[in-house]
């Protein structure tokens, strides 16, 4: 089953602007990852927060965690027509050995 | 090579054959994961190694569905009696593992099955 749900499933901008793709899951987690995906390649992945962890950043990126309201958000900002691709993010729940996916949020940046 | 390596990246087989695909991972990475992408979907969990062992396989869908690490390196996925239902992409991923359910997985470019 898939315990991530991104919002929204799709998101089409024009470059230079921002993106927020949110992600939202039902149990407690010991950490969050966002994974990139081009069509038709292997996931990439992009930059994990901790349970215990309410932002983080990297480059062009921004991760959010709100633990209470078991949900995320990650910001590309200014955008470039090359992070055209599926964004996914995946948890780790507790008690559990492996990473849970959800269905992604497919990324459109027009130049 | 430096990535998870996939093989075959391509197959196309009858309905009812077998079929296995194989997965060699980054040196020193000793959990290994396969996953399951149907179109439009996210990776769904299938079975994960901790060395030689299947520590859990709780996502097989059923026991047409089999894989082995004999080594503790490569990982072959079987699929026995291939149905219409079983195509999609099959995802082999691979991590350090420094303790349960924390580091990041490194993907290779997956195996796409297509069963006709």
């Amino acid at each position: 089953s898939q315990q991530g749900e991104e919002d929204p499933q799709a998101l089409s901008i024009q470059e230079g602007e921002n993106a927020t793709m949110n992600c939202s899951y039902k149990t407690s987690i010991n950490n969050l990852q966002w994974y990139r995906q081009n069509s038709g390649r292997g996931l990439v992945h992009l930059i994990l927060i901790r349970s215990n962890e309410r932002e983080k950043h990297s480059g062009r990126l921004r991760v959010t965690l709100d633990t209470s309201k078991k949900s995320s958000s990650l910001l590309i900002t200014a955008s470039r027509a090359a992070d055209t691709a599926s964004y996914f993010c995946a948890t780790y729940h507790s008690g559990y050995s492996t990473l849970t996916f959800g269905k992604g949020t497919m990324l459109l940046v027009s130049p | 090579g430096a990535g998870v390596s996939q093989t075959p990246s391509n197959k196309v087989t009858e309905k009812g054959k077998y079929v296995e695909l194989r997965c060699d991972p980054i040196s020193g990475h000793t959990a290994l994961y396969w996953y399951r992408q149907s179109l439009g979907q996210g990776p769904e969990f299938l079975i994960y190694f901790q060395g030689t062992g299947a520590a859990d396989d709780s996502g097989l869908p059923n026991d047409r569905f089999f894989a082995v690490r004999p080594e503790g390196s490569v990982s072959t996925l079987k699929i026995q009696r291939t149905e219409r239902g079983d195509s999609a992409v099959y995802l082999c991923a691979s991590s350090l593992n420094r303790g349960r359910g924390t580091g990041e997985l490194f993907f290779g470019e997956g195996s796409r099955l297509t069963v006709l």
